[in-house]
């Protein structure tokens, strides 16, 4: 079973850039679509974006279009989101998520990393 | 405009049945596109509940179930119990915008 760690939370200013990692680990990586989803306080999930690692070629939200970089080292089955721009963000968990199992092809997240949270504070 | 319309909040006693609906357009559920749940704890990741309008992953109760209809989708719960408490939130493909759509999401308050 696919498990996905994600990297720890952050404390960023304003007008900078954030890299969270994601972890994979026992199950196959470079088949299945990593997309990550973010919730800002008191707010719905937010699809941000995707990426399969094998074709190496990322789908982004409009609203991250300028700003939003994931990338995937195959060889570390290690997924990342890159946001710059954090003058426009506020406070928020980032999630990866993979379209194992269940899911596969199917445009579905049945497996989650645990989030990090991202603090954008002066 | 390309989204999914949830209810902001439903309730129920422990016990009854309840249901979230999720309502789409033709770019997204209307355009044939599969819809699925998750349920979201506080403080946790949020879990595959039913995916491909009607499935339940393992470990997923039948007391979960889903339909899909037309531009619109329902996620019933029945014999709800306090531990059922959470945010519901409907995903779907959306053709307008190249990716992924979910709904506001709805918070289940058990009475």
């Amino acid at each position: 079973q696919v498990q996905l760690v994600q990297s720890g939370a952050e404390v960023k200013k304003p007008g900078s850039s954030v890299k969270v990692s994601c972890k994979a680990s026992g199950g196959t990586f470079n088949t299945h679509s990593i997309s990550w989803v973010r919730q800002a306080p008191g707010q719905g999930l937010e699809w941000m974006g995707a990426i399969i690692p094998i074709f190496d070629t990322p789908n982004y939200a409009q609203e991250f279009r300028d700003r939003l970089t994931l990338t995937a080292d195959k060889f570390t089955t290690t997924a990342y989101m890159e946001l710059g721009g954090l003058r426009f963000e506020v406070t928020a968990v980032y999630y990866c998520s993979s379209e194992v199992g269940d899911c596969h092809g199917g445009n579905c997240y049945s497996v989650w990393g645990q989030g990090t949270l991202v603090t954008v504070s002066a | 405009q390309s989204m999914l319309t949830q209810p902001p909040s439903v309730s129920g006693a422990p016990g009854q049945r309840v249901t979230i609906s999720c309502t789409g357009s033709s770019s997204n559920i209307g355009a044939d596109y599969d819809v699925h749940w998750y349920q979201h704890l506080p403080g946790t990741a949020p879990k595959l509940l039913i995916y491909a309008n009607t499935n339940r992953p393992s470990g997923v109760p039948d007391r979960f179930s889903a339909s899909k209809s037309g531009t619109s989708a329902s996620l019933a719960i029945t014999g709800l119990q306090a531990e059922d408490e959470a945010d519901y939130y409907c995903q779907s493909y959306d053709t307008s915008l190249s990716g992924s759509l979910f709904g506001g999401g709805t918070k289940l308050t058990v009475l």
